[in-house]
């Protein structure tokens, strides 16, 4: 079955520190991931997906990017946050173009 | 810009009730839909996928897609305390090969 490891569970960062937060998938090969981020209350928002080792299609590029350097290995680094870089961050794994995603337990970062 | 609309809620539904939640969507091309239910401070989980028009059942759930109308629902039989989080409606977007997701509607169920 389908693994996905997301870590760390939690993260308090000041602004203007790096960040990386990394995500790892079991159980599939050549899967297509995705970085969402859920601000407080509110929807989840597409931030990069990917569809190979060193494919990434940016939807908000802003301060944040994305990078694949193995097909089961998927990134998401800033070089300096935001306060509004806040929030809870998702990965998520697609086995195909037409599947559902499925969701890893996502990093809850707070910027102070 | 693909959308989909949820009501926000909370809808308030007795023990053992029918619960009823309701997706639109922009993209007339879809194909494909999805509900997820997400508890306070967790991910999502896949509960129900819906491709074709008409209703499909699982358990105590139902979801209904009418694609002429571009409405998706999510029925929840007997609904219990432990159906009581926020039901995301998700919606295929061919295009970024990703899910665009509607802003949720939370579901209390009242013992």
């Amino acid at each position: 079955s389908q693994t996905i490891h997301q870590w760390p569970a939690t993260l308090v960062q000041p602004v203007g520190s790096p960040l990386s937060l990394e995500c790892t998938v079991e159980g599939t090969s050549n899967p297509n991931l995705y970085w969402y981020r859920q601000a407080a209350g509110r929807g989840l928002q597409l931030l990069f997906y990917s569809v190979g080792i060193g494919q990434i299609s940016s939807e908000v590029p802003q301060n944040l990017s994305a990078s694949r350097p193995q097909d089961r290995q998927f990134i998401l680094s800033s070089k300096k946050l935001l306060l509004s870089d806040s929030g809870f961050y998702l990965c998520a794994l697609g086995a195909s173009d037409n599947s559902p995603l499925h969701f890893g337990n996502g990093t809850r970062l707070t910027v102070t | 810009q693909k959308e989909v609309e949820q009501n926000s809620g909370p809808l308030s539904v007795p023990e053992g009730a029918i619960a009823s939640l309701n997706c639109t969507y922009s993209d007339r091309g879809s194909q494909s839909f999805f509900w997820y239910r997400q508890y306070s401070g967790k991910s999502p989980e896949l509960i129900m996928s819906i491709y074709s028009n008409g209703d499909k059942e699982d358990g105590r759930f139902t979801a209904q897609l009418n694609k002429a109308s571009q409405y998706v629902s999510l029925l929840i039989r007997d609904s219990q305390p432990s159906d009581s989080a926020t039901y995301l409606c998700a919606v295929l977007d061919t295009g970024r090969r990703a899910l665009t997701f509607g802003s949720g509607t939370r579901l209390q169920v009242q013992p």
